[in-house]
């Protein structure tokens, strides 16, 4: 049972426009919801994370919206570059459970210049 | 990748041989990891550890054992490879909380 639903599955979004991946989970218990970017070759690198006492934190050009009744939360990549084109999982925790993370299947997003 | 180890990086093997990734950390963290990454699966969890020599399952751990007889490694072991473990391996840290990644191992069974 997939526990972190992520869509899209892949995304292309033009310089300097707005890219947006969902993901939304079923266990109530998740109390920490990070991102993680990957790029070709290298392992996942924490991109922001978002705990559900909050509705949105914002880091940068990276934005995470959290809509906790919902069971929803986003990632929001405002003026994309090209450097930004990688591989990006949603990932929740479900607390005290020795930290293990539930991850989505990840979206490939490509930044065109 | 916060003091994290993996090796071998890359490897060869052939169906039923035995296979040991090693992973080491420099941060003193209680917490490691074992994900395997697929195309199309994201990151699934193997085995992970929360103390020397106190190991459990995660969802993918058939075929797959772990060990750590020291706080700063974690090995994996594929007991008998099969071509469906043909995958790129992490591992992860975590003092409590966030998880770092280290840089990854491909693995080819033939």
């Amino acid at each position: 049972q997939q526990q972190v639903k992520q869509s899209p599955q892949s995304l292309i979004v033009q310089k300097g426009g707005i890219s947006i991946i969902n993901c939304a989970y079923e266990n109530t218990a998740f109390d920490y919801f990070p991102w993680y970017q990957q790029f070709p070759g290298k392992g996942p690198a924490l991109l922001i994370a978002i705990r559900p006492d909050v509705s949105e934190k914002k880091e940068g050009r990276f934005t995470i919206s959290f809509n906790k009744s919902a069971k929803q939360f986003s990632l929001h990549i405002m003026d994309s570059q090209p450097g930004d084109s990688a591989t990006y999982f949603c990932a929740a925790n479900g607390g005290g459970s020795n930290y293990k993370l539930t991850f989505g299947k990840g979206t490939l997003l490509t930044v065109n210049p | 990748d916060a003091g994290i180890t993996q090796s071998p990086r890359h490897k060869v093997t052939e169906t039923g041989t035995p296979v040991t990734l090693r992973c080491h950390q420099t941060e003193n963290h209680r917490y490691m990891y074992w994900y395997r990454q697929d195309p199309g699966h994201g990151l699934r969890l193997i085995h992970y550890s929360y103390g020397v020599k106190d190991t459990d399952k995660g969802e993918v751990s058939d075929g797959y054992s772990v060990s750590r007889s020291k706080t700063e490694d974690f090995l994996l072991t594929l007991e008998s490879a099969t071509s469906s473990q043909t995958s790129v391996y992490f591992c992860a840290i975590s003092g409590g909380g966030t998880q770092y990644f280290g840089p990854g191992t491909r693995l080819l069974v033939l």
